[in-house]
């Protein structure tokens, strides 16, 4: 069974640029959650869908936006990026949301020149 | 600005040895917490979790012990193999807002 999917799985970008990240959750499930891990820390929460609408979001500025369409994949996307926004972009599926139960992907290895 | 650079707490242990990754939590509101292993170039994988009604939860060659009053986790794992080389992280939950607050990360390196 294929696992969480994120695509690109490298891209580098330069400041003030737009990025979208995209990913699909296993097969099933119904919540996606972003998650930005910066090199040498843990990751940080930045939005949650469940049935196409947000459930939760992060410490982000507004820059930071995401949806999720109606086969459960989902897309978050960056504006005007900074240097600071060089990271791992993580997706998590999982059936209803709950914690316990998140299958997160590889991620997606941004950089900002 | 924020550090760049930082460098993981690091433990090292003799294959077949136990291990005990310790963990600081800093808000006495979260009531649930996960371990998480994180392998090179691969996302985290759940290892365990525990409720904050609990102080000890095990699994398999994993325990995780929490400790309410010094607000302090930590996970053991018994028998410890090359496949557990990896960062793990300890991540809490406060109230329902699914969000997760992940540590910093602990380094684990097998000796052979």
């Amino acid at each position: 069974d294929a696992g969480v999917t994120q695509s690109p799985t490298h891209l580098i970008k330069t400041r003030g640029q737009h990025v979208t990240l995209r990913c699909s959750p296993i097969s099933g499930h119904k919540s996606v959650s972003w998650y930005q891990q910066v090199l040498g820390q843990g990751p940080q929460f930045i939005f949650q869908y469940y049935e196409k609408e947000e459930r939760g979001r992060g410490n982000f500025p507004d820059r930071f936006s995401a949806r999720q369409f109606p086969n459960y994949s989902s897309e978050l996307n960056v504006n005007a990026l900074l240097l600071g926004d060089s990271a791992l972009y993580l997706c998590a599926s999982s059936l209803t949301g709950a914690l316990r139960e998140l299958f997160f992907g590889e991620g997606s290895r941004l950089t900002v020149l | 600005g924020e550090s760049v650079g930082l460098h993981l707490p690091t433990l090292s242990v003799q294959e077949g040895d136990n291990s005990i990754i310790n963990c600081a939590y800093s808000n006495s509101a979260s009531d649930y917490f996960i371990w998480y292993k994180q392998e090179s170039g691969k996302g985290p994988q759940f290892i365990i979790d525990i409720r904050s009604n609990m102080d000890k939860r095990q699994g398999q060659r994993v325990t995780v012990l929490l400790n309410k009053t010094v607000k302090h986790l930590s996970l053991q794992i018994a028998a410890t193999q090359p496949g557990d080389s990896a960062v793990y992280f300890c991540a809490e939950m406060r109230g329902s807002n699914y969000q997760l607050i992940w540590g910093a990360g602990t380094k684990l390196i097998i000796k052979p």
